[in-house]
């Protein structure tokens, strides 16, 4: 069945990388576009970024431009989503989210890969 | 950036109830909007998008509203499944914008 299966926990210190990765199966992963979206606790949904998994074209939100770097590996089906120079606030869920047929709608999510930024 | 406003931000309700959630955005939107369902450590799910079309696979006791910059969204008798917190989104302009949130409890 179509799925996206993202990596696992992650601890990282402040100033840090972090690399979450979102495994695509059961559908053409080049067909479609992938969201990056984190969930802070206790805080809303907010939106990083996408990219065109078929192209490699990508838009960010302004609030992480310089600091995300979203990507894709084709022959494996998956997505990365890049964070540096970390800090405590970015301490989140962050979820891969697959487009519908309009790129901006989320039809399809991952399960969420929880990052932890301390010293 | 448009901001979007759930009221209310939480709600207690029995089983059996008719629920409604209301979303507005800090400018109009046209029809760009979307509603997701949350439950504790799950992932978001999608239920209905362009304000009233219900996703494949969900339940027709889910319907959407609204126009402009005022949505609604109503659960026709609430089953216990269906506690969990909801969210807009608007995907009218970027960056794409979440409500905070309405958190609907048992009675």
């Amino acid at each position: 069945q179509v799925q996206l299966v993202q990596s696992g926990a992650e601890v990282k210190k402040p100033g840090a990388s972090v690399k979450v990765s979102c495994k695509a199966s059961g559908y053409t992963f080049t067909g479609y576009v992938m969201h990056w979206v984190r969930q802070a606790p206790g805080q809303r949904l907010e939106w990083m970024g996408w990219i065109n998994a078929g192209n490699g074209n990508t838009k960010y939100s302004q609030k992480f431009q310089g600091r995300v770097t979203i990507t894709r590996d084709t022959s494996a089906s998956t997505a990365y989503m890049e964070l540096s120079s970390l800090r405590s606030e970015d301490t989140a869920v962050y979820y891969c989210a697959r487009a519908g047929d309009s790129i901006v709608y989320l039809l399809l999510w991952g399960q969420g890969t929880v990052v932890t930024v301390s010293s | 950036d448009i901001q979007m406003t759930q009221s209310p931000s939480s709600l207690s309700a029995s089983v059996g109830d008719r629920v409604t959630i209301t979303c507005r955005a800090s400018q109009a939107i046209s029809n760009y909007l979307a509603w997701f369902q949350q439950k504790p450590g799950k992932a978001p799910r999608s239920l209905i998008y362009a304000a009233s079309s219900l996703q494949s696979g969900v339940p027709s006791k889910f319907s959407g509203s609204g126009s402009g910059t005022d949505f609604t969204l109503t659960i026709s008798s609430l089953q216990p499944e269906d506690f969990a917190t909801y969210y807009c989104q608007q995907y009218y302009s970027y960056p794409l914008t979440f409500g905070g949130g309405t958190k609907v409890e048992i009675k």
